[in-house]
């Protein structure tokens, strides 16, 4: 049984579009997080829910909006995709924010043209 | 602010031969650090942490790390390395306040690690 899972693994879209990436987790934790992975692998962290309730929510363009509609999801939309936007998004979970191990999803490679 | 500096981008290495892949830190407060491990096309695996107590900490796959709050260093090391380990290392810190992770992981750049037969 896969941990964290993400959809699509690939997703190629033109600039100006909207789009979703959705993960889940089937470890029963309470915090999912959501980095981007940029061309040089550099990894940083976009943002973070506990039991539905944002908080981490770093620099990210307004674009970008999460949404946990529970505490196993935590999809990831983006509006009017820019070139820039082009990045492997990685989800992950951890038990509770006191949690120190992260368990990361596969990855999403976003291209956009 | 934290901050994670891994100091080389890539290490070449060949098989069975020992490997140092460093991690140097930069923190106000006190942190949890951590070593994950990236192969081609996947997402990231945690290789080891270290929280508290001893600074020689072990992890999965032969790999260990130490602890040196002196020179805010925590280097994986590993003394007999496998094909099989060629993948990108990354290390991480969180910051700990009152006894608690916020859970934010800072990374650092990665290092590649290619053995070669």
């Amino acid at each position: 049984d896969t941990a964290v899972s993400q959809t699509p693994k690939y997703l190629v879209t033109q600039m100006g579009n909207d789009k979703s990436i959705k993960c889940e987790q089937n470890l029963g934790h309470d915090t999912m997080y959501w980095y981007k992975q940029d061309s040089k692998k550099f990894l940083k962290i976009m943002f973070s829910y506990n039991n539905k309730e944002l908080i981490i929510n770093e620099t990210v363009p307004n674009r970008f909006s999460p949404k946990s509609p529970d505490k196993a999801h935590l999809n990831l939309h983006i509006n009017s995709l820019e070139l820039g936007d082009s990045a492997v998004y990685f989800c992950a979970s951890s038990q509770e924010t006191r949690s120190d191990t992260q368990y990361f999803g596969p990855g999403t490679r976003l291209t956009v043209l | 602010a934290q901050s994670v500096t891994q100091l080389d981008s890539q290490v070449p290495v060949f098989e069975e031969a020992p490997v140092e892949l460093r991690c140097n830190y930069s923190s106000s407060v006190s942190v949890y650090l951590f070593w994950y491990v990236q192969y081609p096309n996947q997402g990231l695996q945690l290789l080891l942490k270290y929280l508290s107590g001893s600074t020689l900490v072990k992890g999965i796959n032969g790999f260990e790390a130490e602890f040196n709050k002196s020179q805010t260093s925590f280097h994986l090391r590993k003394p007999s390395v496998h094909i099989s380990d060629t993948a990108e290392y990354f290390c991480a810190v969180s910051e700990v306040a009152g006894g608690t992770s916020y859970g934010k992981l800072t990374f650092g750049q990665g290092t590649i690690l290619t053995v070669h037969p």
